[in-house]
């Protein structure tokens, strides 16, 4: 039973591609999002949603586009990729608080990331 | 803005010493505090949390933590390493109210030499 799943764990692919990484959660959590973790391990969010709706959207090529048909799923669709999109994306989910906010004091449930290389 | 700050990107102990990785944090509220801990090829997993309430967190795998606000830190200490501890450490930074995001530091790789 895994809590935050995502696929592919791996993808290689070409520059000038369009690929997506898709993410699910069965917690019941409300509040999902995207990191990319790079070569040095720095971790910086790209997006979150809560319920469906886009609530973070931090600096990010508007090359990388996110999806979340249901709260349990949040996919992200990358186009015309480049060399330095390669990373490892972790999709990760908070429980929901009060009013509709996520409970951030729980922390994050991550996903075992997907490693993207672009040659 | 909230940021923390890791003490060495790398720390190597011994097999049974003691663990102590460094965070300092920057915020203009109180924040709540995070640990978590990668194995390699693996996502996140929480070792521990401050939000409110005691000041010493215990956490999983035997590790603790200390929130001391005046000298803003959030170390994390284990008394005796383990071979298993091998991984890399994140420190992270949130608050509450509203969608607030976490803020990850830049991690700490912890070597165990047996």
């Amino acid at each position: 039973d895994t809590a935050v799943s995502q696929t592919p764990k791996y993808l290689v692919t070409q520059m000038g591609n369009d690929k997506s990484i898709k993410c699910e959660q069965n917690l019941g959590h409300d509040t999902m999002y995207w990191y990319k973790q790079d070569s040095k391990k720095f971790l910086k969010i790209m997006f979150s949603y809560n319920n469906k709706e886009l609530i973070i959207n931090e600096t990010v090529p508007n090359r990388f586009s996110p999806k979340s048909p249901d709260k349990a799923h949040l996919n992200l669709h990358i186009n015309s990729l480049e060399l330095g999109d390669s990373a490892v994306y972790f999709c990760a989910s908070s429980q929901p608080g009060g009013r509709g906010y996520p409970a951030i004091n729980y922390g994050y449930t991550f996903g075992s990331g997907t490693r993207l290389t672009v040659v | 803005a909230q940021s923390v700050t890791q003490l060495g990107s790398h720390v190597s102990v011994s097999e049974g010493a003691l663990v102590l990785l460094r965070c300092n944090y920057s915020s203009s509220v109180p924040p709540y505090l995070f640990w978590y801990v990668q194995y390699p090829n693996q996502g996140l997993q929480l070792l521990l949390k401050y939000t409110t309430g005691a000041t010493l967190v215990k956490g999983i795998n035997g590790f603790e933590a200390e929130f001391k606000k005046s000298e803003t830190s959030f170390h994390l200490t284990k008394p005796s390493a383990h071979m298993s501890d091998a991984a890399e450490y994140f420190c992270a930074v949130s608050f509450a109210g509203g969608y607030q995001k976490v803020t990850f530091g830049t991690g700490t790789k912890l070597q165990v030499i047996p």
